[in-house]
């Protein structure tokens, strides 16, 4: 069974730093591209990051980029987030998802919550 | 890039109608979309990827339809477990754009 299992959500003021990790398990995860995804409270879906299956290649949100940077460690089945310089709009749950072989989305972890404010 | 918008933002029909959410890309896609389900705090659910492709699992009165930039998410007899907001997503390449979504309630 496929489990993503988010952590490293939490409390930060604006222009701190947080790191996400997403420990996935049930599923070969160097053969998967990964991402996040996230839903600011009452809004709908952010694709934020994408990693491809070696780490070679990432792809961020306009409104993330140079900001976050996403890597994993295929050795740890672990995906990670690394958010610079929050914002109080970064405020959201932040999801881990596994890509079902192409780019979508086949299982969302339960998600992290991130609250960026003073 | 290309933006993903989606009609209605919300309905309202009753038990056992035929629902239908459009989706519509500002330039071509081909296939390459999915869509989503997310019911009342819950964590999305992938329903549907290559336009039309029915994830295991999922009820065969869900089913999609289109190519390039209009896209149909149709459930042919509305349950009341299929009270959700509805995601269509732009998968062919990045930024891999969600819609705005569309809220489905029963009437």
């Amino acid at each position: 069974e496929v489990q993503l299992l988010e952590s490293g959500g939490g409390l930060v003021q604006p222009g701190g730093s947080l790191r996400l990790s997403c420990a996935a398990s049930g599923f070969t995860f160097s053969s998967y591209a990964m991402s996040w995804v996230r839903q600011a409270p009452g809004k709908g879906l952010e694709w934020v990051s994408t990693i491809s299956v070696s780490g070679a290649n990432t792809y961020y949100a306009d409104s993330v980029k140079g900001r976050f940077t996403i890597s994993r460690d295929n050795s740890k089945n672990t995906l990670y987030l690394q958010m610079n310089s929050l914002r109080a709009e970064d405020t959201a749950v932040y999801y881990c998802a596994k890509s079902n072989g192409g780019w979508a989305f086949g299982y969302w972890g339960q998600g992290t919550l991130v609250t960026v404010s003073s | 890039d290309i933006q993903m918008t989606q009609s209605p933002s919300s309905l309202s029909a009753s038990v056992g109608d035929r629902v239908t959410i459009t989706c519509r890309a500002s330039q071509g896609i081909s296939n390459y979309l999915a869509w989503y389900q997310q019911k009342p705090g819950k964590v999305p659910k992938f329903l549907i990827y290559a336009a039309s492709t029915l994830q295991s699992g999922v009820p065969s009165r869900f089913s999609g339809s289109g190519s390039g930039t209009d896209f149909t998410l149709t459930i042919s007899s509305l349950q009341p477990e299929d009270v959700a907001t509805y995601y269509c997503q732009k998968c062919n390449s990045a930024p891999f754009t969600f819609g705005p979504g569309t809220k489905v309630d029963i009437k």
